[in-house]
């Protein structure tokens, strides 16, 4: 596609169950990362990709948090038994090389009650 | 320590003025810096890169990169009410390629 597409745009869930986030890159991008956004805050790193594989899972939150990427391509970010705290604009962005310009989707925002 | 730091702002300045936007990390290996602009409710979009030490200019923006004193900065010239904005400096480190980015400074540009 001509940029990088995220779904749900918004999400609301209740306390508890699991979620997930789906991010399809730019065709051809091999790096993909994920970043959440709170109200006001500046983005925060949860996890990168390098094709399938995700060398840096540094900045996951906790162990409820996890995510995918199968061929090279499309990425799932699933976040289980949902808090409050988990509430937030998750953003996924790509590159071509993992050197290079990310470019970023327009974000799920997720409200948990 | 943060390892990107920006202040925070708000940020004002009148129509046609010069912005300033400020950055420091704290990572000494870090070889590239981003800066992002972000409206309200929307996604980041690239502003400039720039690599190597010395001013970089694109059209009424400047980054600015001093890596001995491990600050880059962002100016704005002839500052428009559309450039306002919050804008994210973005830095990343050699290793494993993730960025990391600043709280941002949220700039306003009066008419």
């Amino acid at each position: 596609g001509a940029g990088v597409s995220q779904s749900p745009s918004n999400k609301v869930t209740e306390k508890g169950k699991d979620v997930e986030l789906r991010c399809d890159p730019i065709s051809g991008h091999t790096a993909l990362y994920w970043y959440r956004q709170s109200l006001g805050q500046g983005l925060e790193f949860l996890i990168y990709f390098q094709g399938n594989s995700a060398p840096d899972k540094s900045g996951l939150p906790s162990d409820r948090f996890s995510a995918e990427r199968t061929g090279g391509s499309v990425s799932t970010l699933t976040i289980q038994r949902t808090q409050q705290e988990d509430s937030a604009v998750y953003l996924c962005a790509s590159s071509l090389l993992p050197e290079g310009i990310q470019y970023f989707g327009a974000g799920t925002r997720l409200s948990v009650l | 320590q943060k390892e990107v730091e920006q202040n925070s702002g708000p940020l004002s300045v009148p129509e046609g003025a010069i912005a300033s936007l400020n950055c420091t990390y704290s990572d000494r290996g870090s070889q590239s810096f981003f800066w992002y602009r972000q409206y309200s409710g929307k996604s980041p979009e690239l502003i400039m890169f720039i690599y190597s030490n010395g001013d970089k200019e694109d059209g009424r923006f400047t980054a600015q990169l001093n890596k001995a004193s491990q600050y880059v900065s962002l100016l704005i010239r002839d500052s428009q009410p559309s450039d306002s904005a919050t804008y994210l400096c973005a830095v990343k480190a050699g290793r494993n390629n993730d960025m990391r980015f600043g709280a941002g400074t949220r700039l306003t540009v009066k008419p």
